[in-house]
């Protein structure tokens, strides 16, 4: 156990529509990333968040947006889903802003599955 | 934008044997961690090197910084079942936005009893 939770496990939506994906960091972690991960694309970093304040920006698509509340859950709003949004999402959590030791902890993932 | 070649893309072998993959950058990095994902996990770290030629060992696996600080190899030795899983290979830089970890597509291990 990570001590990243990440809700939902699983979600089963229609394309157009907007869903939300939550995570919890580790306790005292203050750096939020979002990874999503695809069959053929491996694993894409998204958005990073420290301390509630966005930090780095990958290849995330204007229809995406993230952000980082005061008690440091994150949660990332995908919008006018389409078919090939449908991937694994994950969370991941630092100590500090640039995971100087490169260690970050994962969540177990939300897999979007957009039909 | 930078992007890790990992190769192979998938390994079946038999347990007990050795296993090797290696990932290859265009460009440098200050740090090359190697990830496993167990099925229906999140990527957990394995190892992680921080200078150019250091060799690492983590039990049965061992992982070295390529003195070009281009690439990076990991070797599992006398594998085991529980070795099953997808290994990712990751560069990091330092400084401004550079500091997301880029990931390698992943090696697939499957491990015949």
């Amino acid at each position: 156990d990570s001590g990243v939770t990440q809700t939902p496990k699983h979600l089963i939506t229609a394309t157009g529509q907007r869903v939300t994906l939550r995570c919890s960091p580790r306790s005292g972690d203050l750096s939020v990333y979002w990874y999503q991960q695809s069959l053929d694309q491996g694993l894409q970093f998204l958005i990073q968040y420290y301390n509630g304040e966005e930090r780095a920006k990958g290849n995330i698509l204007e229809r995406f947006s993230a952000q980082q509340f005061p008690d440091l859950h994150s949660e990332l709003n995908l919008s006018s889903l389409e078919l090939g949004d449908s991937a694994l999402y994950f969370c991941a959590s630092s100590v500090r802003s640039l995971a100087n030791t490169g260690e970050l902890f994962f969540g177990e993932g939300s897999r979007l599955t957009v039909l | 934008g930078q992007q890790l070649n990992q190769s192979p893309q998938s390994m079946f072998i038999q347990e007990g044997e050795d296993v090797s993959m290696n990932c290859t950058s265009s460009s440098i990095f200050n740090t090359w961690l190697w990830y496993k994902q167990d099925p229906g996990e999140g990527p957990v770290l394995l190892i992680a090197l921080y200078k150019a030629g250091e060799l690492t060992s983590n039990g049965r696996l061992t992982a070295q910084f390529g003195i070009t600080r281009k690439d990076s190899f990991l070797n599992i030795s006398a594998s085991i079942p529980s070795d099953v899983g997808i290994y990712f290979c990751a560069g990091q830089n330092y400084g401004g936005s550079q500091g997301n970890l880029i990931f390698g597509k992943g090696t697939k291990l499957s491990v015949k009893p």
